[in-house]
C-alpha cells in the first residue's frame, strides 16, 4: 500500500497568516493527489484534484503543487472558515490511501 | 444537482450485520464510481471499496474482504453496503463518496456519513 504523511500533524495560525502543508507519498503517484477539507462534524468536501487543480467554488487562497512523492496545500491568508482538518489522499492505486491528516486550529 | 443521500444511523450489537445506502441523485447514475470510506471517532478516513454502478463490479481494501458487500440498484440509483460479524472497532461514520468522469479521479461528492455504533 501506498503510506502517506502529512505535515505538520496540528497547527495553530491566526487569520491572514500564510499556511503551508505537506504530504509526502511512499512511492511515486505522479500527479494523482487530492486534498479535502473537512470542518468539525461534517462531511469531507475535495478542494484540490490532480495536486494543483482547484475545485468549483474553492477560493482561490488555497493553491496546491507538487508532483511524485512531494506536495503541498498552501492558504495564503486564512479565513475563519478555513480551521478545519486536512487530509490528502492518493487515487493512482488501489487501495486508496490518505493522509492522517492536519488539525488546523485559531492560534 | 449531484447530491449523495445516506441512510440514518444505526446501533448494532456485535457480531451483527449492517446494511447502509447511498442514493445518488442529478447525473446519470451508471456513468460514476461510487466509493465507501470509513472515520472512527477522533480518526482518519480509510478507504473500503468501490462499485462500478454500471456493471455491478466491485474492489474491496484487503481488511474488510469477505465481511464487507457492496451492491446497487439501477432502478433506484442507490448503493448498498453490508457489514458483517460487526465489531466494536466498526464503530465510526461511514461516508459514500463519487468518483471524478476520469479513471484516475479524486472524489467530487460525498454523502452526509452514517454513524454507526457498535456496543453492546
Amino acid at each position: 500500500d501506498i503510506q502517506m504523511t502529512q505535515s505538520p500533524s496540528s497547527l495553530s495560525a491566526s487569520v491572514g497568516d500564510r499556511v503551508t502543508i505537506t504530504c509526502r507519498a511512499s512511492q511515486d503517484i505522479s500527479k494523482y493527489l487530492a486534498w479535502i477539507q473537512q470542518k468539525s462534524g461534517e462531511a469531507p468536501k475535495s478542494l484540490i484534484s490532480d495536486a494543483s487543480t482547484l475545485q468549483s467554488g474553492v477560493p482561490s487562497r488555497f493553491s496546491g503543487s507538487g508532483s511524485g512523492t512531494d506536495f503541498t496545500l498552501t492558504i495564503s491568508s486564512l479565513q475563519p472558515e478555513d480551521f478545519a482538518t486536512y487530509f490528502c489522499q492518493q487515487y493512482t492505486t488501489y487501495p486508496i490511501t490518505f493522509g492522517q491528516g492536519t488539525r488546523l486550529e485559531i492560534k | 444537482q449531484v447530491q449523495l443521500v445516506q441512510s440514518g444511523a444505526e446501533v448494532k450489537r456485535p457480531g451483527a450485520s449492517l446494511k447502509i445506502s447511498c442514493k445518488a441523485s442529478g447525473y446519470n447514475f451508471k456513468i460514476n464510481y461510487i466509493h465507501w470510506v470509513r472515520q472512527a471517532p477522533g480518526q482518519g478516513l480509510e478507504w473500503m471499496a468501490i462499485i462500478d454502478p454500471s456493471g455491478g463490479s466491485t474492489d474491496y481494501a484487503q481488511k474488510f474482504q469477505g465481511r464487507v458487500a457492496v451492491t446497487r440498484d439501477t432502478s433506484t440509483s442507490t448503493v448498498y453496503m453490508e457489514v458483517s460479524s460487526l465489531r466494536s472497532d466498526d464503530t465510526a461514520v461511514y461516508y459514500c463518496a463519487r468518483q471524478g468522469d476520469r479513471y484516475l479521479d479524486q472524489f467530487d461528492y460525498w454523502g452526509q456519513g452514517t454513524l454507526v455504533t457498535v456496543s453492546s
